[in-house]
């Protein structure tokens, strides 16, 4: 079966650096997501990996090891409106989005 | 731009009743669209996806059926609700772009059925 694994819960400090790690297992890959979903809020696209390696944008990264099938979302210089839930997504071989059940991210001042 | 749409916002329905949600989508051609339902607390479940008009693919046997009547309107109905019918109904829409097929979502419909 196809599967997705994170954290259901992290805690961290306004200012902090924080680590979202997902392991997956699909049936082939052809992309994995990062998306942010504040609680009764649609979710919103925040990276796209499809090679290994570490993409930057502003104070979000996302890092891919596809051996690993590994992920992280790494959040710099927290913010209180950075509390929310992220969620991790596999694209497979048929280019279907396999979803996480996210991890909910709560920021503490 | 592109933008989707979805209405209502909220919805209170009583077991039975039928159900109709619409999504729109505005900005782009020959978009693939979803529906996609998520219960409190847990991640995304796919529901259906259109690839083009008159074109469904169902993810999970269920008591919901959808249509995409337009290229870019995309609709999620039943018959009869049924209580675990409750839950965040949200439609996405997606084109490639270099690559990436990533999805974007309309503001969705919580939907509770008493």
């Amino acid at each position: 079966g196809q599967n997705i694994d994170q954290p259901t819960e992290m805690t961290a400090t306004e200012g902090a650096i924080v680590q979202i790690n997902c392991t997956y297992q699909t049936s082939g890959f052809n992309g994995l997501f990062w998306y942010q979903q504040h609680a009764g809020e649609a979710p919103t696209f925040l990276s796209y990996n499809v090679l290994d390696g570490l993409e930057e944008k502003g104070r979000f990264s996302s890092f891919l090891s596809r051996s690993k099938g590994y992920s992280y979302l790494l959040l710099k210089e927290l913010q209180m409106k950075d509390s929310a839930s992220y969620l991790c997504a596999v694209r497979d071989r048929d280019y279907q989005l396999i979803w996480g059940a996210g991890t909910k991210l709560i920021i503490k001042p | 731009s592109q933008t989707i749409h979805q209405w209502p916002a909220t919805l209170v329905q009583p077991v039975g009743s039928p159900l109709s949600l619409e999504c729109t989508v505005e900005g782009t051609s020959n978009p693939n669209l979803y529906w996609y339902r998520q219960a409190a607390g847990r991640g995304l479940q796919l529901l259906f996806y259109s690839v083009g008009i008159g074109q469904i693919s169902s993810e999970v046997p269920q008591n919901l059926s959808a249509s995409r009547p337009q290229d870019r309107q995309f609709i999620l109905s039943s018959k009869k609700l049924l209580l675990s019918d409750s839950g965040f109904y949200l439609c996405a829409w997606s084109v490639e772009v270099s690559g990436s097929y990533e999805q974007y979502f309309g503001p969705g419909t919580r939907l509770t059925v008493t």
